[in-house]
């Protein structure tokens, strides 16, 4: 397996723009987590899904940010319009219910964002 | 309010010797804790999982200890080589399979 794959790497828009970041988790994963991790605050859970559907987005800043999950082998983060603070590095991770303990995370490359 | 914290500078020790690094948390009751290793411009990469009646974990050079009525995790890096400079974060669930990560310490080990 590939691994949970990002895109894009590195993106680099202006402020006011929308932005999309995508996702592709590992296959027969059942859990997908979007953090954002910054200096500042480290690494910030946003939202998670289970089996596609939404479990908690307590972490999404604003309404500005959403996240979908169409179906299981994909998921996107949009944030419109973006705005300086923004800019950060957004990780996508994956991982499987083992029974009473969830499997470790396996976490992508991340998407460096850079809003000017 | 809840809390996940780790001693945010960074730290130094020579090859060979024992590195300790701590986790401390508050407000959480967490079933497991897990640690993980981030390179620069990487993403977390997982290295253990220890349970709340776990008292000690190990894998190969690597030691993780859980004390639930002190709310501390402390991870060791036995005979630390410079490969081992990283830095490491701490997660536990925060309720339903919520990882939360504390700040991360930077380890440099120098040769």
């Amino acid at each position: 397996d590939a691994g949970v794959i990002q895109s894009p790497r590195h993106e680099v828009t202006e402020m006011g723009q929308e932005v999309t970041l995508r996702c592709k988790p590992i296959s027969g994963h059942d859990y997908l987590f979007w953090y954002r991790q910054t200096m500042m605050r480290g690494l910030e859970l946003l939202i998670y899904f289970n089996n596609n559907v939404p479990i908690d987005d307590s972490g999404m800043p604003e309404d500005r940010f959403s996240a979908k999950m169409p179906n299981a082998s994909f998921s996107t983060l949009k944030i419109q319009p973006s705005e300086p603070r923004d800019s950060a590095v957004y990780f996508c991770a994956s991982s499987f219910d083992g029974g009473l303990v969830l499997g470790e995370l396996f976490f992508g490359e991340g998407s460096r964002l850079t809003v000017l | 309010s809840q809390k996940i914290e780790q001693n945010s500078e960074a730290l130094n020790i020579q090859e060979g010797k024992t590195a300790t690094l701590t986790c401390n948390y508050t407000n959480y009751s967490p079933a497991y804790l897990q640690w993980y290793r981030q390179d620069p411009g990487r993403g977390p990469v997982f290295l253990l999982l220890i349970r709340e009646n776990e008292k000690e974990k190990r894998k190969e050079r690597l030691k993780v200890t859980f004390d639930t009525t002190l709310k501390q995790s402390l991870f060791h890096i036995t005979a630390s080589q410079p490969a081992d400079s990283a830095t490491y974060l701490c997660a536990l669930d925060g309720g339903t399979y919520k990882y939360i990560f504390g700040t991360g310490t930077r380890l440099k080990v120098l040769a």
